[in-house]
């Protein structure tokens, strides 16, 4: 298994602003993935973030708007740049640290105002 | 890419059986997963298939027929814990480890 460490898991933020999000896991993984979860949706891959090169960004989901880093085998951070009140969601990261099931950060909620 | 579909949402009596059905059309298959999520919290792991047939795991049991890119999970002896949304994800190939999740299925459990 994986436990992740997500942070924060919550915040209210004003519109134009940027928050960074981080995930922290207790074993090295190859491939970290952001999600987001809109109100009563399903989770969005956003981008996949690779140890040592730039992230892959799945279609709809640009780096300027989500900047990732990724400086090393367990940790990443996801930044929601400018926020608009379209951004309030649950953002998730997970991991696939045995290649089988995928294992979740508790997620963040952001509220924009 | 990928299509999947499942239900949106499914009632069911406490003690009952519900049976909740994802379909998808995918390239270069690896893998089945379903999740579950309670409102608020992350999702939990279920089940996995990769293989065609059925897997059991206590009150639940996923199946698979890659054929038809058709899978159920099905939920017996319904408990009132047992009402959460139900993920159903796939895995392709040649997308690296990633999921594609479908809308997910919420389940409400009656007394």
């Amino acid at each position: 298994s994986a436990v992740i460490s997500q942070k924060p898991s919550r915040d209210i933020c004003q519109r134009g602003t940027s928050l960074t999000i981080q995930c922290q896991v207790d074993s090295q993984v190859t491939m970290m993935f952001w999600y987001r979860q809109q109100p009563g949706q399903s989770l969005t891959l956003i981008a996949t973030a690779n140890q040592g090169s730039e992230a892959t960004y799945e279609s709809g989901f640009v780096i300027d708007k989500f900047p990732i880093s990724r400086p090393n085998l367990t940790f990443s951070t996801l930044t929601v740049s400018n926020m608009s009140p379209e951004d309030s969601s649950i953002y998730l990261c997970s991991v696939v640290p045995r290649g089988t099931e995928a294992f979740f950060g508790q997620g963040t909620r952001l509220t924009v105002v | 890419g990928q299509n999947i579909d499942q239900p949106t949402e499914m009632t069911a009596t406490e003690g009952a059986i519900v049976q909740i059905n994802c379909t998808y059309q995918t390239s270069g298959f690896n893998g089945l997963f379903w999740y579950q999520q309670h409102a608020g919290e992350a999702p939990t792991f279920l089940s996995y298939n990769v293989l065609d047939g059925l897997e059991e795991k206590g009150r639940f049991s996923s199946f698979l027929s890659r054929s038809k890119g058709y899978s159920y999970l099905l939920l017996k002896e319904l408990q009132m814990k047992d009402s959460a949304s139900y993920l159903c994800a796939v895995r392709e190939r040649a997308a690296g480890n990633k999921l594609t999740f479908g809308g997910g299925t919420r389940v409400l459990v009656k007394p």
